[in-house]
């Protein structure tokens, strides 16, 4: 039971190229999302999905996009990199009881 | 949408001395009150929750408290220990499978003295 997983640990980007951070859990939860973690800022949720094929979007949605074809994956994608965009990104599952449990993390530096 | 406050948002405290984190919030449809730890460089990991049916939770040195009319909640640590350090996170929430959301407060990093 490896929990909640993403891909990559750090990334590098230039401006204007695009990505998509990989995200999948193995607890069968119908609930995820997507946050970003700026200095002094907390967790801002990006976007979130109640189940495969309904997502929806959070505080900070601008400049991303998400799907959710399976239960399990819930990729974020970054349509074209600002360096606004510098974050570390956690994605999250949340069971049944509200429970939240997070990824590893993402490191993302956009040049 | 919920507004969570969170204070203070640094905190040193001697060795073996209490801590207190509180937490204000705003909707009062919210009803789900977790508090996540964060070490440094690691992911932030689920330490303690509260319903809102419940008015006060312990597990062994943590312990949180609700006050439903006053929108707000705290969590206390006793006998700090150094690896107590580390930035602690509130949040709150209505039921999400209702697509609702997790509000987080900005963070109180927590300094334990030796």
């Amino acid at each position: 039971n490896a929990g909640v997983t993403q891909t990559p640990k750090f990334q590098v980007l230039k401006t204007g190229q695009s990505m998509t951070l990989q995200c999948a859990q193995d607890m069968n939860h119908e609930y995820m999302s997507w946050y970003r973690q700026d200095p002094g800022m907390g967790l801002r949720l990006i976007h979130y999905s109640v189940g495969a094929g309904i997502t929806d979007q959070g505080e900070v949605p601008n400049g991303y996009n998400v799907s959710r074809s399976t239960t399990e994956d819930f990729p974020l994608r970054l349509l074209s990199a600002a360096p606004s965009q510098t974050s570390v990104y956690f994605c999250a599952s949340t069971g049944a009881a509200y429970e939240q449990y997070f990824g590893p993390g993402t490191r993302l530096t956009v040049t | 949408g919920e507004n969570v406050e969170q204070h203070p948002s640094t905190l040193s405290v001697q060795e073996g001395d209490s801590a207190v984190i509180k937490c204000t919030y705003s909707d009062s449809a919210s009803n789900y009150f977790p508090w996540y730890k964060q070490e440094l460089g690691k992911r932030p990991q689920l330490i303690i929750d509260i319903r809102s049916n419940v008015g006060e939770k312990k597990d062994q040195r943590i312990a949180v408290t609700l006050n439903k009319t006053a929108k707000h909640f705290s969590l206390h640590i006793t006998e700090t220990q150094p690896e107590d350090s580390a930035v602690y996170f509130c949040a709150a929430s209505s039921p999400p499978h209702t697509g609702n959301q997790f509000y987080f407060g900005t963070g109180t990093s927590l300094t334990v003295i030796p």
